[in-house]
């Protein structure tokens, strides 16, 4: 089955710190990824995606991600981490024409 | 810039009743769909909508569940007789075009089945 996995339920990370939320995923045929933030009591915001091309993918609010085609990850990371970056973060993936499938989410706490 | 809305943020309905969530499209956008996120697990795929039909659905949508674009801006999931496992959030999202297409969803409505 075409699946997306995040392995740390929560990564705790000090503020000014680099961050990495990661991600693999296991889909046929070419993979179009997607990450996504939740803030508490809001909708799901999206944040890049790939599609094809450059491996490190520029998106909003200074994130960035790298696709990793031999070790099938899509690593989300940021170079300095803000308090406000604290949410939940979704890594998902096109499963045909018009499905995502997502992962199990990875809360991210930045301490000041 | 453009936002899918739905309505309303918080429904509370009691167990067997038939509920109703809208949601209003991104303008251009040709592509809607369903998620769901049961409380505390991963967001699931609903159902896609596409030329006023359905395009995609999960094994979750099943005979209970039908969705429908009344007009030229909402977009709506009706739930016919609702059951305690139906409580999640339902989120509504829109793209511009199929895969890979980024899809834009809305806040969300918490319904809670009692």
């Amino acid at each position: 089955a075409q699946s997306v996995a995040q392995p740390e339920d929560q990564v705790n990370v000090a503020e000014g710190n680099p961050l990495t939320v990661k991600c693999t995923y296991s889909v046929s045929g070419n993979p179009y990824l997607f990450w996504y933030v939740q803030y508490p009591n809001r909708g799901l915001q999206f944040l890049l995606k790939y599609i094809t091309g450059d491996n490190l993918v520029k998106g909003s609010y200074g994130f960035e991600a790298e696709f990793n085609k031999s070790q099938t990850s899509f690593h989300l990371k940021k170079p300095s981490a803000l308090v406000s970056d604290s949410a939940l973060y979704f890594c998902a993936s096109y499963t045909g024409f018009q499905k995502l499938v997502f992962g199990t989410g990875t809360r991210l706490l930045v301490s000041p | 810039e453009p936002e899918v809305t739905q309505t309303p943020s918080h429904q509370v309905t009691q167990m067997g009743q038939e509920v109703i969530l809208r949601c209003v499209p991104i303008s251009n956008h040709l592509y809607f769909y369903w998620y769901r996120q049961i409380l505390g697990q991963k967001v699931e795929f609903l159902v896609s909508f596409y030329n006023n039909e359905i395009s995609e659905k999960s094994e979750i949508f099943d005979d209970q569940f039908s969705v429908e674009r009344p007009d030229g801006s909402n977009f709506t999931l009706k739930i016919r007789s609702t059951k305690l496992e139906d409580s999640a959030m339902y989120f509504c999202a829109s793209s511009a075009g199929s895969s890979p297409d980024t899809q834009y969803f809305g806040p969300g409505t918490r319904l809670t089945v009692l």
